[in-house]
């Protein structure tokens, strides 16, 4: 059982550069997110999904495009990176969208130039 | 708009001495607090969920209590091992049918032995 994973754990890209953040989990939830961590800052929602083909927005979805094709994957996409962008990116995964016992992925590391 | 706010934003104990981390908190409507432990370069792990005023739930040295404005993470005779950083998040009753937290900064604990 791998929980969350994320790759990759470390990337750089200039700016107007896209990638994909790849996320997985094996646990069967139905509930996926995505969050950014910035010095100073809390945990910021950028997407959530509450099952396969549903996903909404977050706090701060603007640069951002997810999907959610199978249960356990849920990639978010950058898609013309910015340096602001430049931040530690969280995937997490909980059995219903109320969030208990939510389990979060080893996170990414995104340098933007 | 849903806020929390932790106090203090870093805490230094020496191995045995214990304290009490605060979560202040508003929001329209209390679904959860969420207490999640973060150690360097790793995601968030979760602690406990609780729901309503004069709720506690312990773990091993960490019990947390909540009140009607803020939850408490107490840590009892603390060990090296339990320095990370603490995060507390709230969610509210759902508004359109979201569920989204909001996270606190966050305590950095540090414990000497």
């Amino acid at each position: 059982n791998a929980g969350v994973t994320q790759t990759p754990k470390f990337q750089v890209l200039k700016t107007g550069q896209s990638m994909t953040l790849q996320c997985a989990q094996d646990m069967n939830h139905e509930y996926m997110s995505w969050y950014r961590q910035d010095p100073g800052m809390g945990l910021r929602l950028i997407h959530y999904s509450v099952g396969a083909g549903i996903t909404d927005q977050g706090e701060v979805p603007n640069g951002y495009n997810v999907s959610r094709s199978t249960t356990e994957d849920f990639p978010l996409r950058l898609l013309s990176a910015a340096p602001s962008q430049t931040s530690v990116y969280f995937c997490a995964s909980s059995y219903s969208q109320y969030q208990e016992t939510q389990y979060f992925g080893p996170g990414t590391r995104l340098l933007v130039l | 708009e849903d806020q929390v706010t932790q106090s203090p934003e870093a805490l230094r104990l020496q191995e045995g001495e214990s304290s009490s981390l605060n979560c202040s908190y508003t929001v329209s409507g209390l679904r959860g607090l969420f207490w999640y432990r973060q150690d360097p370069g790793k995601g968030p792990e979760f602690l406990f969920t609780l729901y309503s005023a004069g709720e506690e739930k312990e773990k091993e040295r960490l019990k947390a209590t909540l009140t009607k404005k803020e939850s408490f993470l107490h840590i009892t005779a603390p060990k090296p091992e339990d320095s990370a950083t603490y995060l507390c998040a709230v969610q509210a009753s759902a508004s359109g049918g979201s569920y989204i937290p909001t996270f606190g900064r966050g305590t950095s604990l540090i414990v000497h032995p």
